[in-house]
């Protein structure tokens, strides 16, 4: 099956720098990439997704980006807020049913 | 609003009981899953249906049995509590049988004594 690497584990900021988070994944079939967001209690929301045609997405202060030649794909956020505090996920699939998820990270945005 | 809903949101039980979790979404998805998160493991797969009558085991599918008798619902079964099972578990569903984003239930914090 897949499996998919997520680094750094935590990560902390300053208020308006930017942050990215790596993952790396395993199996060259996978070709659907979701990152999911999950603040504290809550349950995990889908912020950004790109699939494997393109190699990079953007939705205001979030991008992804796909390599897939080398198996990774990254979450950049520029300007973070401390609302941007929360757990990311990144999770690849190649059916569109099973989703396998990296370990997380945690994203601190010191103001 | 279509949404996803998981009961109870918290329960506490003790080793060797049977425990039931729910899981009930309105938006006619297809496709549900059950999965476990535990610090240092993200998010695991216990078990899946594409449709009614169909499960299929995830990850980490030992000592979990789930059913899918209509379209809206996919309850998750432990048939005998371990303390091992204490994990905060979610349900998710998803549109259809292509590559489609999944939608997070509110989750269930489950205490095995």
């Amino acid at each position: 099956g897949e499996n998919v690497e997520q680094h750094p584990s935590t990560l902390s900021v300053q208020e308006g720098d930017s942050a990215v988070i790596k993952c790396t994944y395993s199996d060259s079939a996978s070709n659907y990439f979701p990152w999911y967001k999950q603040e504290l209690g809550k349950r995990p929301q889908l912020i950004i997704d790109i699939r494997s045609n393109v190699g990079e997405k953007k939705d205001q202060r979030i991008a992804v980006t796909l390599n897939k030649t080398a198996k990774h794909f990254s979450l950049h956020i520029t300007e973070t807020q401390p609302e941007d505090s929360a757990v990311y996920f990144c999770a690849a699939t190649n059916t569109g049913n099973q989703f396998y998820f990296g370990t997380g990270t945690s994203l601190t945005v010191i103001p | 609003d279509a949404e996803i809903t998981q009961s109870p949101r918290h329960k506490i039980t003790e080793t060797g009981r049977q425990v039931t979790l729910a899981c009930h979404q309105t938006w006619n998805h297809n496709n549900m899953f059950w999965y476990r998160q535990d610090l240092g493991h993200g998010l695991r797969l216990i078990h899946y249906s594409y449709g009614v009558q169909d499960t299929n085991k995830g990850e980490v599918s030992d000592g979990y049995s789930v059913s899918r008798s209509n379209t809206e619902d996919l309850p998750l079964t432990l048939e005998s509590a371990a303390s091992s099972q204490t994990s905060v578990y979610f349900c998710a569903s998803s549109a259809g049988t292509s590559i489609e984003t999944q939608y997070f239930g509110p989750g269930t914090r489950l205490l095995v004594l």
